[in-house]
């Protein structure tokens, strides 16, 4: 069925270290694979994306790495700042009576320690 | 200028009454979702609406009905309201289906 795991749940990290948060889904067909974080209070916000038609996507400190045969991708966080710290959640998308709907992982917390 | 919006931010009501969430995009898509976030931050959809239309609902029981007057507002209404309905409810919108979405502040659902 559609699931989407992702680990760890939580993570500790000092600041300036780097943080990795890995996913994988079991739907072969899924396409887009966002990366979402959320501060306490907040809704989720969408900070990267990838699709199925490449393997790496970066944007300044944060990137996503997309292995389509091993179904699973990957957040990156470089040199990671205290306001780093929040709740990420990774999505797949799966085709589901014709439409695309977003799964979502469980949520890793990451705290980064100044 | 905000992109997503909900209200009420907070909602406290007792078992049994019938309550509404409102949401509203400014961002001109055409798609959107109502999402709920349990104790454990589990996010699961409930519901999404494409051009006013109901695309998917997610074995949601029917005391939750969603209303979409345009394609900017989508309501959420909840009859006979149940202790587990207590959760943060989500409003997203993306441009088409498949897209990338965006989420609302919440509302945050107490049932005593």
């Amino acid at each position: 069925g559609e699931n989407v795991e992702q680990h760890p749940s939580t993570l500790s990290v000092q600041e300036g270290d780097s943080a990795v948060i890995k996913c994988t889904y079991s739907d072969s067909a899924s396409n887009y694979f966002p990366w979402y974080k959320q501060e306490l209070g907040k809704g989720p916000q969408l900070i990267i994306d990838i699709r199925s038609n490449v393997g790496e996507k970066k944007d300044q400190r944060i990137a996503v790495t997309l292995n389509k045969t091993a179904k699973h991708f990957s957040l990156h966080i470089t040199e990671t700042q205290p306001e780093d710290s929040a709740v990420y959640f990774c999505a797949a998308s799966l085709l589901s009576g014709g439409y695309n709907k977003l799964i979502f992982g469980a949520g890793t917390r990451l705290a980064v320690h100044p | 200028d905000t992109a997503v919006s909900q209200t009420p931010k907070y909602l406290v009501t007792q078992m049994g009454n019938d309550k509404s969430i409102k949401c509203e995009q400014n961002l001109g898509h055409d798609t959107m979702y109502w999402y709920k976030q349990d104790s454990k931050k589990f996010l699961k959809i409930m519901f999404s609406y494409n051009n006013k239309e109901l695309i998917i609902n997610e074995t949601v029981p029917n005391r939750f009905s969603p209303k979409s007057p345009d394609k900017a507002h989508l309501n959420l209404h909840i009859n006979s309201l149940e202790l587990g309905d207590s959760a943060v409810y989500f409003c997203a919108s993306s441009p088409g289906m498949g897209e990338e979405q965006y989420f609302g502040p919440g509302t945050r659902l107490t049932v005593t």
